[in-house]
C-alpha cells in the first residue's frame, strides 16, 4: 500500500500569512493526488486535484505543486473560512490512501 | 446541484449487520463510479470501497474485504453497502462520495454522513 505522510499534523498561522502543506508518498504517484478541506462535523470538500488543478469554485488562494512523492499545497493569504483539517490523498492504485490530515489553527 | 444523502447508520453490537444507502440526485448516477469513505470519531479519512458505473469493478480496503459488500441500483440512484460482522474498530461516520467523471479515484462530492456505532 502507498503509505501518505502530511507535514505538519498541526500549524498555527494568523489571518493573511502564506502557508504550505507538505504530503509525501512512500512510492511515486505520478500527480495522481488530491487535497481536501474539512471543518469540524462536516463533509471533506475538494480543493486540488490532479496535484495542481484548482477545482472548479475554490478561492485561486488555494494552490497545489509537485509529483512524484513530494506535494504542497499553498494558501497565499489565509482567511478566516481557512481554518480547518486538511487531508491529501493518492489515487495512482488502490488500495486509495489518505494522509492523517494537517490541522490548520489560529495563532 | 449534486445531492448524496446517506441513511443507514446506527447502533449495532459486535457481529451484526447494517446496510447503508446513499440516494443521489442532480446528476447521471449511472455515470460516475462511487465510493464510500469512513471517518472514526477523531480520527482522519479512510477509503472504505468504489464501485464502477456497471458494477463491473469493485475495491475494498482490506480491513473490510470479505465482510461489506459496495453495490448500486441505477435505476433508483442508489448507493449502498452491506456490512457484516461488525467490529469496534468499524465505528465511524461513513461518507458516500462520487467520483470524478474520469474515474480517476479523487470524490468530487460527498454525502453529509451517517453514523455508525458498534458497541455492546
Amino acid at each position: 500500500d502507498i503509505q501518505m505522510t502530511q507535514s505538519p499534523s498541526t500549524l498555527s498561522a494568523s489571518v493573511g500569512d502564506r502557508v504550505t502543506i507538505t504530503c509525501r508518498a512512500s512510492q511515486s504517484i505520478s500527480s495522481w493526488l488530491a487535497w481536501y478541506q474539512q471543518k469540524p462535523g462536516k463533509a471533506p470538500k475538494l480543493l486540488i486535484y490532479k496535484a495542481s488543478s484548482l477545482e472548479s469554485g475554490v478561492p485561486s488562494r488555494f494552490s497545489g505543486s509537485g509529483s512524484g512523492t513530494e506535494f504542497t499545497l499553498t494558501i497565499s493569504s489565509l482567511q478566516p473560512d481557512d481554518f480547518a483539517t486538511y487531508y491529501c490523498q493518492q489515487y495512482n492504485g488502490y488500495p486509495i490512501t489518505f494522509g492523517q490530515g494537517t490541522r490548520l489553527e489560529i495563532k | 446541484e449534486v445531492q448524496l444523502v446517506e441513511s443507514g447508520g446506527g447502533l449495532v453490537q459486535p457481529g451484526g449487520s447494517l446496510r447503508l444507502s446513499c440516494a443521489a440526485s442532480g446528476f447521471t448516477f449511472s455515470s460516475y463510479w462511487m465510493s464510500w469513505v469512513r471517518q472514526a470519531p477523531g480520527k482522519g479519512l479512510e477509503w472504505v470501497a468504489n464501485i464502477k458505473q456497471d458494477e463491473g469493478k469493485v475495491y475494498y480496503v482490506e480491513s473490510v474485504k470479505g465482510r461489506f459488500t459496495i453495490s448500486r441500483d441505477n435505476a433508483k440512484n442508489s448507493l449502498y453497502l452491506q456490512m457484516n460482522s461488525l467490529r469496534a474498530e468499524d465505528t465511524a461516520v461513513y461518507y458516500c462520495a462520487r467520483v470524478d467523471y474520469d474515474g480517476s479515484g479523487y470524490c468530487d462530492s460527498w454525502g453529509q454522513g451517517t453514523l455508525v456505532t458498534v458497541s455492546s
